[in-house]
């Protein structure tokens, strides 16, 4: 069976300090990963997503960036935090085609100071 | 290149009541149609998704109709439960496009 695993589950962090955060997707070769972010009360925005190793589209960039080291691999990074980063990290993938669902992970929250 | 939108932000009912949130879609290639549910500090999980043209989809008590002639694929329940409280997104992913094209999300709250 496919699991999605992101960390952390949370993290709390200072405006200017740099951020990774992660997503392993097993069970599964080759999926489209994706990365969304959502700020407290708010709706799900698009941020990258990624078809293949090493091949990463932004949606919106937020003064992120993202990166698909392996193929069940994907990040996402900043150098220095804003205070507008904080909300919920949602990592998602699905198999490819038209018709193909996304699976999301339990996502990550982020709090900065 | 493609769209969702769901017209209402945020929808009030009292338990026992029908749910209809709305979503169209604008798109010029072949499409499916997904409805996600996320309850309050929880991940989205998918709902419904389309089956073919004017045909009914149904889930966990809620049910949807991809109806191609007015791009639309609204979800519907005949009763409202305090638990059917949650953000709803409408989504729809196209032959022409890698990626989901989400709406803005419709808040559901139910009140005894």
């Amino acid at each position: 069976a496919q699991t999605i695993h992101q960390w952390p589950v949370a993290e709390i962090k200072a405006v200017g300090s740099p951020l990774s955060l992660g997503c392993t997707i097993k069970g599964k070769s080759s999926p489209n990963l994706y990365w969304y972010w959502q700020a407290t009360g708010g709706t799900l925005q698009q941020l990258f997503y990624s078809i293949t190793v090493g091949q990463v589209e932004s949606v919106v960039q937020l003064n992120l960036s993202a990166s698909r080291p392996k193929d069940d691999q994907f990040i996402l990074s900043t150098e220095k935090l804003l205070l507008s980063h904080s909300g919920f990290y949602l990592c998602a993938w699905s198999l490819r085609g038209a018709n193909e669902r996304l699976f999301f992970g339990h996502g990550t929250k982020l709090s900065v100071l | 290149g493609d769209s969702v939108t769901q017209t209402e932000g945020l929808v009030t009912l009292t338990e026992g009541l029908p749910v209809m949130l709305n979503c169209t879609y604008q798109t010029a290639y072949s499409t499916f149609l997904f409805w996600y549910v996320q309850h309050l500090n929880e991940a989205p999980k998918l709902l419904l998704k389309s089956s073919t043209d004017n045909k009914r989809t149904e889930h966990q008590g809620f049910h949807a109709t991809l109806h191609k002639s007015s791009s639309s694929f609204h979800l519907q329940k005949s009763s409202a439960q305090l638990s059917d409280s949650a953000l709803y997104y409408c989504a729809l992913t196209s032959g022409g496009n890698y990626k989901p094209t989400f709406g803005k999300g419709t808040s559901l709250v139910v009140h005894p």
